[in-house]
C-alpha cells in the first residue's frame, strides 16, 4: 500500500498566519490526492481534490499544490474557525490511504 | 442538496456481527460511488472500501477483504456495510461518503454523520 507521510503532524500558530502542511507518497500518485479538514466529533469536509482543485464553498486561502510524491497544502491567512486537524488523501491506488493527519492548534 | 444519514450507535460482543447502513437523499444515489471510511478513537481515517450502486461494483482494502461486506440498494437509496469476527480493535466511528466522481476511489464530497461501533465483552 502506499503510504502518505504529513509532516508536521502537529503545529501552533496564530490567527493571520500562514500555514503550510505537506504530505509525501511512498511513490508516485501523479496528482490524485484530496485534502480534508476535519474537528473533533465531526465528519471531515473536502477542501482540495486532485491536487490543487479547490471545492466550491471552500474559501480562497486555502490553496493545494504538487504532483507525483510531494505535496502541500497551504492557508494563507488562519483564521479561527480553521484550527482543525488536517488529512491529505490518495486515490491512484488501490488501496486508498489517508496521511497520518497534521493538527493545527492555537499559539 | 445531498444527505446522508447513518443507523445509530452499536454496542456488540467480540465474534459478533454489525450492519451499518447509510441512507441518501437529495441526489442521484446510483451514479455515485459509496465509500466507507473508520475512525478509531484518537486516531486517523481508515479507508475500508466503496461500492458503486448501479453497478454493485466494489473495492475493498485487502485488510479487510473476506470480513467486510459492503452492498448498496437501489431502490431505498441506502448502502450498508457488514462487519464480522469484531474485535475491540474494531471500534471506531464508522462514516460513509459519496464520492463526487464515478469511480470508487472519487474523493469524498459528501458525508455521513458517523455511527460509533463499540465492541466490548
Amino acid at each position: 500500500a502506499i503510504q502518505l507521510t504529513q509532516s508536521p503532524s502537529s503545529l501552533s500558530a496564530s490567527v493571520g498566519d500562514r500555514v503550510t502542511v505537506t504530505c509525501r507518497a511512498s511513490q508516485g500518485i501523479n496528482s490524485a490526492l484530496a485534502w480534508y479538514q476535519q474537528k473533533p466529533g465531526k465528519a471531515p469536509k473536502l477542501l482540495i481534490s486532485d491536487a490543487s482543485n479547490l471545492q466550491s464553498g471552500v474559501p480562497s486561502r486555502f490553496s493545494g499544490s504538487g504532483s507525483v510524491t510531494e505535496f502541500t497544502l497551504t492557508i494563507s491567512s488562519l483564521q479561527p474557525e480553521d484550527f482543525a486537524t488536517y488529512f491529505c488523501q490518495q486515490s491512484n491506488t488501490f488501496p486508498l490511504t489517508f496521511g497520518g493527519g497534521t493538527t493545527v492548534a492555537m499559539k | 442538496q445531498v444527505q446522508l444519514v447513518q443507523s445509530g450507535a452499536e454496542v456488540k460482543k467480540p465474534g459478533s456481527s454489525v450492519k451499518v447502513s447509510c441512507k441518501a437523499s437529495g441526489g442521484t444515489f446510483s451514479r455515485y460511488p459509496i465509500t466507507w471510511v473508520r475512525q478509531a478513537p484518537g486516531q486517523g481515517l481508515e479507508w475500508m472500501g466503496g461500492i458503486i450502486p448501479v453497478f454493485g461494483t466494489t473495492n475493498y482494502a485487502q485488510k479487510f477483504q473476506g470480513r467486510v461486506t459492503i452492498t448498496a440498494d437501489e431502490s431505498t437509496s441506502t448502502a450498508y456495510i457488514e462487519v464480522t469476527s469484531l474485535t475491540s480493535e474494531d471500534t471506531a466511528v464508522y462514516y460513509c461518503g459519496r464520492g463526487g466522481g464515478v469511480v470508487v476511489a472519487a474523493a469524498v464530497d459528501y458525508w455521513g454523520e458517523g455511527t460509533l461501533v463499540s465492541v466490548s465483552s
